[in-house]
C-alpha cells in the first residue's frame, strides 16, 4: 500500500522568501510517480511539478522545485520568492506506474501555505 | 479546449434523495476517476475507469455508482444520498502512458450538501 504523509502544520512564508512544504510517502513499488497539487480558496485543484522515482536530478517547474531525497522517501516542495498568490493548500500526491486502479493517485492530507505582504 | 467539466457545481440534498454528477473531458483522455475531499482528509478515490466500458472500485466506493458513458464521459451517481455524503466531488482524467509522467486534470468540483 501506499501511503503519503503531511504533517506541517499551517506554514507561514514572508513575501519574497522561500519556503518548503515537507512529504514523506512510503510505498514498496521501486516505479513510482510523485505530484505536487496546489489548491487555492477557489477550490479547483492546480498541477505544479512532478518525480519520477528513477529521475536522476530534481525536478524544476519556474519557482517550483522538488528535493527529492529517495533514501529517505521525501519529496518536499521548494517554492522560491514567494508570492501572494501562493497562499493556497498543497497536496503531495504519488501513484504507480502500472496501469488500472492501482495506478490511482494517492494524496496526502495538505498543508496550508500563507504568505503575509 | 475546456478541459474538465462538472455539473452542477452546487447541490443540496436531502437525506435519501438520489442525483448524478456529470463529469466531462475533451482532451481524449483514456483514464478518468471520482475523487471525495473531506476536510482534513485530502483527496479520496471514489472509483476509476482506465477506459471506455471499464470501471473499477477506489478507496471509498460504497454508497456510490458510476457508469463510462463514452470516452468523454464519466458520471457519478448517489442512489440514496446520506449526511455522511457531504463532501466536495472532483473528477479528474489523464492520458494512459505507462512507465512516464501523467498527471490528473482536474474538474472545478462539485459541492454537495446532504441534510
Amino acid at each position: 500500500a501506499q501511503k503519503i504523509t503531511q504533517t506541517q502544520p499551517g506554514m507561514f512564508v514572508q513575501e519574497k522568501e522561500a519556503v518548503t512544504l515537507d512529504c514523506t510517502y512510503d510505498t514498496s513499488d521501486p516505479s513510482y510517480g510523485l505530484f505536487w497539487y496546489k489548491q487555492p480558496s477557489s477550490g479547483e485543484m492546480i498541477f505544479l511539478i512532478y518525480q519520477g522515482s528513477y529521475d536522476q536530478q530534481n525536478a524544476t517547474e519556474g519557482r517550483y522545485s522538488l528535493n527529492f531525497q529517495k533514501a529517505r522517501k521525501s519529496a518536499n516542495l521548494v517554492i522560491s520568492a514567494s508570492q501572494l498568490g501562493d497562499s493556497a493548500m498543497y497536496f503531495c500526491a504519488m501513484r504507480r506506474y502500472y496501469t488500472g486502479a492501482n495506478s490511482k493517485l494517492t494524496f496526502g492530507k495538505g498543508i496550508t501555505l500563507s504568505v503575509r505582504p | 479546449n475546456a478541459g474538465v467539466t462538472q455539473t452542477p457545481k452546487f447541490q443540496v440534498l436531502k437525506t435519501g434523495q438520489s442525483m448524478t454528477l456529470q463529469c466531462a473531458q475533451d482532451m481524449n483522455h483514456n483514464s478518468m476517476y471520482w475523487y471525495r475531499q473531506d476536510p482534513g482528509m485530502g483527496l479520496r478515490l471514489i472509483y476509476y475507469s482506465a477506459s471506455e466500458g471499464t470501471t473499477d472500485k477506489g478507496e471509498v466506493p460504497n454508497g456510490y455508482n458510476v457508469s463510462r458513458l463514452n470516452k468523454r464521459e464519466f458520471s457519478l451517481r448517489l442512489e440514496s444520498a446520506a449526511p455522511s455524503q457531504t463532501s466536495v466531488y472532483f473528477c479528474a482524467s489523464s492520458g494512459r502512458e505507462e512507465y512516464s509522467k501523467y498527471e490528473q486534470y482536474f474538474g472545478p468540483g462539485t459541492r454537495l450538501t446532504v441534510t
